[in-house]
């Protein structure tokens, strides 16, 4: 079975950083392409970055580029996200999301998310 | 940016009707569109894929169509778990983007 479990969320002050895991188990992890989803508070979805069954390819959204680094460690099943210089509305449910790439880049697993909360 | 205008933001309905979900793409996305279910602290959850495949696993009645712009989601006998919000996703392009959603009640 295909587990995605988020971890590393928490409060943080405005202008703080986090790192955020995604520990994956149930499927080769190695073959797949790895998403971060966001959702503020009562708001909707809103894609994060991706990156490359390889790491080699990597996307962010426009307004996160430079803040946020995603990466990940195919040896120990992970994916990561660094937030840096993190904002208010920064905050909000992070979730790890697959797909398998290439013409099928839907998000077919996701993790139960970890929480972000920036916040004086 | 590839803008996904979703419609209506809410909907209300009875167990047994039908309802349709709108989604709408700023330029043509072929059949990179896919349809997502997700109900209060849980993380979404995969209906539809590519405009009318059927995911593992979900019931049949939930249907998609559409290509280009226009895609539709079309939830049949409606039942009481189907109470949720609905999100379409582009993967034509990055950023890859979502609509705002479509709360749906079942009365």
């Amino acid at each position: 079975e295909v587990h995605l479990v988020e971890s590393g969320g928490g409060l943080v002050k405005p202008g703080g950083s986090l790192r955020l895991s995604c520990a994956a188990s149930g499927f080769a992890f190695s073959t797949y392409n790895m998403n971060w989803v966001r959702q503020s508070p009562g708001k909707g979805l809103e894609w994060v970055s991706s990156i490359s069954d390889s790491g080699e390819s990597i996307f962010y959204a426009d307004s996160l580029t430079g803040r946020f680094t995603i990466s990940r460690d195919n040896a120990k099943n992970s994916l990561f996200l660094q937030l840096n210089s993190l904002r208010d509305e920064d905050t909000g449910v992070y979730y790890c999301a697959r797909d398998l790439g290439l013409h099928s880049r839907w998000f077919d697993s996701w993790g139960q998310g970890t929480l972000v909360t920036v916040s004086s | 940016d590839i803008q996904m205008t979703q419609f209506p933001s809410s909907l209300s309905a009875s167990v047994g009707d039908r309802v349709t979900i709108t989604c709408r793409a700023s330029q043509s996305i072929s059949n990179y569109l896919h349809w997502y279910q997700q109900k209060p602290g849980k993380a979404p959850n995969l209906l539809i894929y590519s405009a009318f495949n059927l995911q593992s696993g979900v019931p049949s009645r939930f249907s998609g169509s559409g290509s280009g712009t226009d895609f539709t989601l079309t939830i049949r006998n409606l039942q009481p778990e189907d109470s949720a919000i609905y999100y379409c996703h582009q993967s034509y392009g990055t950023p890859y983007t979502f609509g705002q959603g479509s709360k749906l009640v079942i009365k």
